[in-house]
């Protein structure tokens, strides 16, 4: 499978802990994205790497919150300190900037999502 | 302030009707909107994207930017169609994806 891939797939944590997840985009893609879904709703930007760089990061992203994407590949989302409000469904997603004609186009292809529980 | 909305959280028709489902949007300038649907158990994939005026699946979404509008279509609803549907625009600073709250079609036999 060639997609973009989130592990751990499923994760349950007691309120305070760290938890960290991973996301490896489909490897010619250059953009890298992080999103929060919550029950009910669609998904919320958290974050954006272009390359290693981290262009964007949106208000929902608190000081407990880090991105990183070292490489330019992988990314890793870790939460410090989590709280029950954190509980959702994560989800990263990946695209190739596109060259040249309209900018921002190119389709986001998302991974399978990783879903925190908070207890 | 950009914003997506779809009024509808739940649609349920029976297959061989048609099926409307509605998203408006806010947006200043020339918007890029998507539909995006997620299958149950499956990762949110694209279904259509205005620039592109494919029909996939059978379903259509005409942009009309007088109504901020950019309803998802089908005139004759499938079983296979039940799924939750996402409406999206691409913000006009960057590249990330603005959507909607979902709309879940139910496609009753």
């Amino acid at each position: 499978d060639t997609g973009v891939s989130q592990n751990p797939r499923h994760k349950i944590t007691k309120r305070g802990q760290n938890v960290t997840f991973r996301c490896d985009p489909i490897s010619e893609h250059n953009r890298l994205y992080w999103y929060r879904q919550t029950l009910g709703q669609g998904p919320e930007f958290l974050t954006y790497f272009q390359n290693e760089a981290q262009l964007e990061k949106s208000r929902l992203l608190s000081d407990r919150f880090s991105a990183e994407r070292p490489k330019g590949s992988f990314s890793t989302l870790e939460i410090q300190r989590t709280e029950q409000g954190d509980s959702a469904m994560y989800l990263c997603a990946s695209s190739r900037r596109p060259s040249g004609g309209l900018p921002f186009t190119d389709t986001q292809y998302f991974g399978p999502g990783t879903r925190l529980t908070v207890l | 302030a950009q914003r997506v909305t779809q009024p509808e959280k739940l649609l349920s028709v029976f297959k061989g009707a048609p099926v409307e489902l509605k998203c408006n949007y806010s947006y200043s300038g020339s918007p890029e909107l998507f539909w995006y649907v997620q299958y149950s158990r499956q990762r949110l994939q694209l279904l259509l994207r205005h620039i592109s005026r494919e029909s996939i699946k059978g379903f259509t979404a005409d942009l009309n930017k007088g109504e901020t509008s950019f309803h998802l279509k089908k005139p004759f609803a499938q079983e296979e169609d039940s799924a939750m549907y996402y409406c999206a625009l691409i913000d006009n600073q960057g590249g990330k994806l603005i959507f909607g709250q979902g709309t879940e079609l139910s496609v009753k036999p």
